[in-house]
C-alpha cells in the first residue's frame, strides 16, 4: 500500500488568497483525521471523519477553514481566505478499526 | 486542552545510552500510544499499551502505563543515532476514535 497521500506537500501562498489541501487515505480505512503543527501550539486535531462522515470540528480555529470528504478515498481542507497565521504543516492521517493512526508526509504551508 | 504532557522536553545523550521519556495524561484512557516523528516527516506508530496492561516489549523499545498515576513512559535502550527524533505520546479516551497528542520529547542521540 502506498500509505497516506498528502499533495501538494509544499504551498507558497500570498495573505487572502484560497488554499486546498488534499489527502488520499489508505484504503479501507474509515476513519481520517486533519492535525496542524506549529512549533508555538504542537499538534492540534481540527476535523476527523468516520465513514466520510465529519464527526468532532471542534478544533476548525475559524469559519476560514472548512473540510470535506466527498468519498472514501479523498478529503481536502480548504482555508479561504489565508492568513500568515495559518502557516504551519497540516497533517492527515488515517486509520481502520485498529486504534493506530497512520500519516501522510504533510503539507508545508507559508502564507505570506 | 493537551491531554498529553511530556518530559523532558528535549534530551540529549550518547549513542549507546539508554533514553527515557515520561508522558502524563488527565482522563481515562482506554490506550495510549507512542509515535515518533523525524524531521520534516509525518508520524509514524511504535507502540500501543491498552489501559489493562503494565508493561510492553517491542524491540529496543519499553513502554510502562501507570492507570493510578495517569502517567507512561517510553525506554530506548541502546540508543542510536539513527533513533534522533522527536517522540509523542497520544491517548485514546474513547472519544469516537480520536488521538490526544502530548507536546514531545525531542532526542537528540551523539554519535
Amino acid at each position: 500500500d502506498a500509505g497516506v497521500i498528502q499533495s501538494p506537500r509544499h504551498e507558497v501562498t500570498e495573505m487572502g488568497q484560497e488554499v486546498t489541501l488534499r489527502c488520499k487515505p489508505i484504503s479501507g480505512h474509515d476513519y481520517l483525521f486533519w492535525y496542524r503543527q506549529t512549533m508555538m501550539r504542537g499538534l492540534e486535531l481540527l476535523i476527523y471523519f468516520n465513514n466520510n462522515v465529519p464527526i468532532d470540528d471542534s478544533g476548525m480555529p475559524e469559519d476560514r477553514f472548512s473540510a470535506k470528504m466527498p468519498n472514501a478515498s479523498f478529503s481536502t481542507l480548504k482555508i479561504q481566505p489565508s492568513e500568515p497565521r495559518d502557516s504551519a504543516v497540516y497533517f492527515c492521517a488515517s486509520r481502520s478499526s485498529r486504534p493506530t493512526q497512520y500519516f501522510g508526509p504533510g503539507t508545508r504551508l507559508t502564507v505570506l | 486542552s493537551q491531554q498529553g504532557e511530556e518530559d523532558p522536553q528535549a534530551l540529549s545523550i550518547q549513542e549507546g545510552e539508554n533514553a527515557t521519556m515520561n508522558c502524563s495524561y488527565k482522563t481515562s484512557i482506554n490506550n495510549l500510544q507512542w509515535y515518533r516523528q523525524n524531521s520534516g516527516r509525518g508520524l509514524v506508530h511504535l507502540i500501543l499499551i491498552r489501559s489493562n496492561e503494565r508493561e510492553k516489549h517491542s524491540g529496543r523499545l519499553r513502554v510502562t502505563l501507570d492507570t493510578s498515576k495517569k502517567s507512561s513512559s517510553l525506554l530506548i535502550t541502546a540508543s542510536r543515532a539513527a533513533d534522533t527524533a522527536s517522540y509523542f505520546c497520544a491517548t485514546d479516551a474513547n472519544q469516537g476514535g480520536k488521538l490526544i497528542f502530548g507536546q514531545g520529547t525531542e532526542l537528540s542521540v551523539k554519535p
